[in-house]
């Protein structure tokens, strides 16, 4: 079975410019988080959706993000504009968050450098 | 408010050796789970077990085993025999049960475990 897949792996990007991830959460999963990794703040919960609805987007930094569900299998997390303190690691995990929480699945996650 | 604390920021032991990695929670709820992840040096996150407050037996799975006080809000993991390819970061993680759904985890700083051959 295919795992959660996130797209660009990298990406070099200048500051300013418009920067989308992506991702294709596992199949049958109801919940789906993003979360950025960085050396100084370590792993931080930006945005997680239950049923395609945002939650709690409590972790996305300014306005300059924004996260979108359209349906159950895709998101997106964009940045505009960037700037170099966006330079991070973006991870993409997903769950069946069911009466109980399950565990979460990693994509690779998506390396992002903002010159 | 949750808060995970990995103490640890990094380990070295010597191939072979047992070795511990602490992880102490904050919680207000009575309800919560905690996870350990590991992320090898390639990056990606690994997932290695997860506990419901509930339950506070210890959790054997071959070399790695883990030990939860409540008491204490400890969740400990150990590996017993440690290998080389044991070397990554690991990561304690809390998520509490709320309003009947479940939020994200939150996660420790980590620990950085050097095994030397």
């Amino acid at each position: 079975d295919a795992g959660v897949i996130q797209s660009p792996r990298h990406e070099v990007t200048e500051m300013g410019q418009e920067v989308t991830l992506r991702c294709k959460p596992i199949s049958g999963h109801n919940s789906l988080f993003w979360y950025r990794q960085t050396m100084m703040r370590g792993l931080e919960l930006l945005i997680y959706f239950n049923n395609n609805v945002p939650i709690d987007d409590s972790g996305m930094p300014e306005d300059r993000f924004s996260a979108k569900m359209p349906n159950a299998s895709f998101s997106t997390l964009k940045i505009q504009p960037s700037e170099p303190r966006d330079s991070a690691v973006y991870f993409c995990a997903s769950s069946f968050q069911g009466p109980t929480t399950g565990e979460l699945f990693f994509g690779e996650g998506s390396r992002l450098t903002v010159l | 408010a949750q808060k995970v604390t990995q103490a640890q920021t990094e380990i070295s032991v010597v191939e072979k050796e047992d070795v511990t990695l602490d992880c102490v929670y904050e919680t207000r709820d009575t309800t919560y789970y905690l996870f350990w992840y590991k992320q090898p040096p390639s990056g990606e996150l690994v997932f290695l077990i997860r506990r419901n407050s509930f339950d506070e037996q210890n959790e054997i799975s071959g070399r790695y085993s883990w030990n939860f006080q409540k008491s204490t809000s400890s969740f400990n993991f150990t590996i017993t025999a440690s290998q080389v390819v044991d070397s990554a970061v690991y990561f304690c993680a809390l998520s509490e049960q709320s309003g009947g759904g479940a939020d994200g985890l939150t996660f420790g700083k980590g620990t950085h475990l050097i095994i030397q051959p």
